[in-house]
C-alpha cells in the first residue's frame, strides 16, 4: 500500500514570497491532516479536511495560510507572503475516516526554511 | 487549552540501557493517547492506550496509561542505536459531533549510543 505522499521535499524561499505544498493521503482515506513542526516542537494541526470539507482550521493563520482538498482527494497548502517564522517542517498525515483513534498515517514532510 | 508536556526533553544513553519517558496531559474530553516514534521526518505510530486499553507492548518497547495521573510511560528495555529518535505523545480529545483533534506534546530525543 503507498503511504502518503508530499513534494516538494524541501523548499527554500526569501520572506514575502509565496509558496505551496502538496500531499496526496494515502487511497481511500477520507480524513487529511496538515501539521506544522518547528524545530524543537511537536506538530502542531493546522488543518483538518473530512472528505473536501474543513473540519478544523482553528489554528490556521487565515491572514497568510490556506488550503484546499477540492476533489476530496489529494490536497495544497499555501503560505503567501511566507514570514521567517514559518520555516517549519509541513507534515500531512491521513486517516480512513475521522474516528480511527488517531491511527494517522504522515508523509515524509515538506522541510520548508524562509531567508 | 490541551496541553500535553513531556520529559525529558532530550536523554542520552548507552545500548543495553532501559530508558522511561513520560508524558502529562491536561484535556477536556479525552479519549486515546498515543506514541509515536519521529526518526527523519514522519512520525510513526507505536502505541494507542485508551480507557479499555491502558496498557500495551511491542517487543522491548511498552506503555501504560494513568488516567488517574493524567499521564503514560513509555518504556524501553535493551536500547539499540535504532532506537534513536524523537518519541512523541499525543492525545486525542473529542471535540463534538465526531469531531476529534490530536495534540502533540514537543517530544523527547533519545540518543542510544554504542
Amino acid at each position: 500500500e503507498a503511504g502518503v505522499a508530499q513534494s516538494p521535499r524541501y523548499k527554500i524561499i526569501e520572506k514575502r514570497q509565496s509558496v505551496a505544498f502538496w500531499c496526496n493521503p494515502i487511497s481511500g482515506h477520507a480524513t487529511l491532516y496538515w501539521y506544522q513542526q518547528i524545530l524543537g516542537q511537536g506538530p502542531k494541526l493546522l488543518i483538518q479536511f473530512q472528505n473536501n470539507g474543513v473540519v478544523d482550521d482553528s489554528q490556521l493563520p487565515k491572514d497568510r495560510f490556506s488550503a484546499e482538498r477540492l476533489k476530496g482527494v489529494d490536497s495544497t497548502l499555501k503560505i503567501q507572503p511566507a514570514k521567517l517564522e514559518d520555516s517549519a517542517v509541513y507534515l500531512c498525515a491521513s486517516s480512513l475516516r475521522q474516528a480511527t483513534l488517531g491511527e494517522q498515517f504522515f508523509g515524509p514532510g515538506t522541510r520548508l526554511t524562509v531567508l | 487549552e490541551d496541553k500535553v508536556v513531556q520529559s525529558p526533553l532530550s536523554l542520552v544513553v548507552h545500548e543495553g540501557d532501559t530508558v522511561t519517558l513520560n508524558c502529562s496531559y491536561e484535556v477536556t474530553n479525552f479519549r486515546s493517547l498515543l506514541w509515536y516514534k519521529q526518526e527523519k521526518k514522519a512520525p510513526t505510530f507505536l502505541f494507542m492506550l485508551t480507557s479499555s486499553g491502558i496498557e500495551k507492548k511491542s517487543g522491548r518497547l511498552s506503555s501504560i496509561l494513568d488516567k488517574k495521573e493524567l499521564s503514560s510511560i513509555l518504556n524501553i528495555t535493551a536500547t539499540q542505536t535504532g532506537d534513536s529518535a524523537i518519541y512523541l505523545c499525543a492525545v486525542e480529545a473529542f471535540r463534538g459531533g465526531s469531531n476529534y483533534k490530536l495534540t502533540f506534546g514537543k517530544g523527547t530525543l533519545l540518543t542510544v549510543n554504542p
